[in-house]
C-alpha cells in the first residue's frame, strides 16, 4: 500500500481551466502538507494542516484554495490556471506534534502540472 | 529560520563511502537536524534526523559536532540509486507553526561513478 498517494500523476491543461489534485495518507498522521517545486527545482511549502485545521498558509495566490475533509486526506483545488503554475506539486504528511520529539515526512511521489 | 550551507555538488565512486557535509551555525537548542534525498522524478524521502547524539539506520549514518553547528550525512557504501539530492534540514521542535513545516534549501546533488 502506498503511503501518500496523489491523483493524478500528471496533469495536462488550458489556462484558465479549473482543476484538482487529490492526496490521501494512510499512516495515521496527522498533519498534512502541500509543496510546490518549481523548474529550478526549489521546494516550497504552500499550505499545512493540522487535524483538518489550517495551520500555516504561505504567500500562494487566492486562486489556490486547499480542503481537508478529514485527517487522511488534503485536495488541492486551484482556479483559473496560469502558465506560471506549471510545476510538480508534492503531497506530505507527518506527526505534527513536536514539543519532544521530531519525526519525519512522507512524500507522494508528485503531480505534474502542465498549463499550456 | 535557521539556515543550512550545503556544497552544491560531489561526486563518489560506486562502493565508496561517502560524507555529504552540512553546516548550521545558527542552529538553537531546540532544532532537530533532519536529512531528506530526492531522486530523479520523485518525491523527497526521509533519510535520518538526531539532536545531539550520532545516529544510525539502515540507510545511512548521522554525525553530528559537538557544538552541533555542523553535521555530516554518511552513506557507508555509495551504490548507484544513492545518486540524488541530499537535503540537509533543521526543523524546530517546538509546538509552534514553525514546527509544521520543512524548509528546503538547494541541497547537494550527489553523483555517483560506476
Amino acid at each position: 500500500d502506498t503511503a501518500v498517494s496523489q491523483t493524478p500523476k500528471y496533469l495536462v491543461t488550458q489556462m484558465g481551466n479549473d482543476k484538482s489534485i487529490k492526496c490521501e495518507q494512510n499512516l495515521g498522521h496527522d498533519t498534512m502538507y502541500w509543496y510546490k517545486q518549481d523548474s529550478k527545482k526549489f521546494l516550497k511549502i504552500m499550505f499545512s494542516y493540522n487535524n483538518k485545521e489550517l495551520i500555516i498558509n504561505e504567500t500562494v495566490p487566492n486562486r489556490f484554495s486547499p480542503k481537508s475533509p478529514d485527517k487522511a486526506h488534503l485536495n488541492l483545488h486551484i482556479n483559473s490556471l496560469e502558465l506560471g503554475d506549471s510545476a510538480v506539486y508534492f503531497c506530505a504528511s507527518s506527526q505534527g506534534r513536536t514539543v519532544r520529539e521530531s519525526y519525519g515526512y512522507t512524500f507522494g511521489s508528485g503531480t505534474r502540472l502542465t498549463v499550456v | 529560520d535557521a539556515k543550512t550551507t550545503q556544497p552544491n555538488s560531489m561526486e563518489s565512486n560506486e562502493e565508496e563511502p561517502v560524507h555529504l557535509p552540512c553546516n548550521h551555525s545558527t542552529i538553537s537548542g531546540t532544532d532537530y537536524i533532519h536529512w531528506y534525498r530526492q531522486l530523479p522524478s520523485q518525491g523527497p524521502e526521509y533519510v535520518i534526523h538526531g539532536l545531539t547524539s550520532n545516529v544510525n539506520n539502515r540507510m545511512a549514518s548521522l554525525a553530528i559536532a559537538e557544538d552541533r553547528k555542523s553535521s555530516t550525512l554518511i552513506l557507508h557504501r555509495a551504490t548507484l540509486r544513492d545518486a540524488a539530492v541530499y537535503y540537509c534540514i533543521l526543523r524546530p521542535s517546538y509546538s509552534g507553526a514553525g514546527s509544521y513545516q520543512l524548509t528546503f534549501g538547494k541541497g547537494t546533488k550527489l553523483s555517483v561513478i560506476p
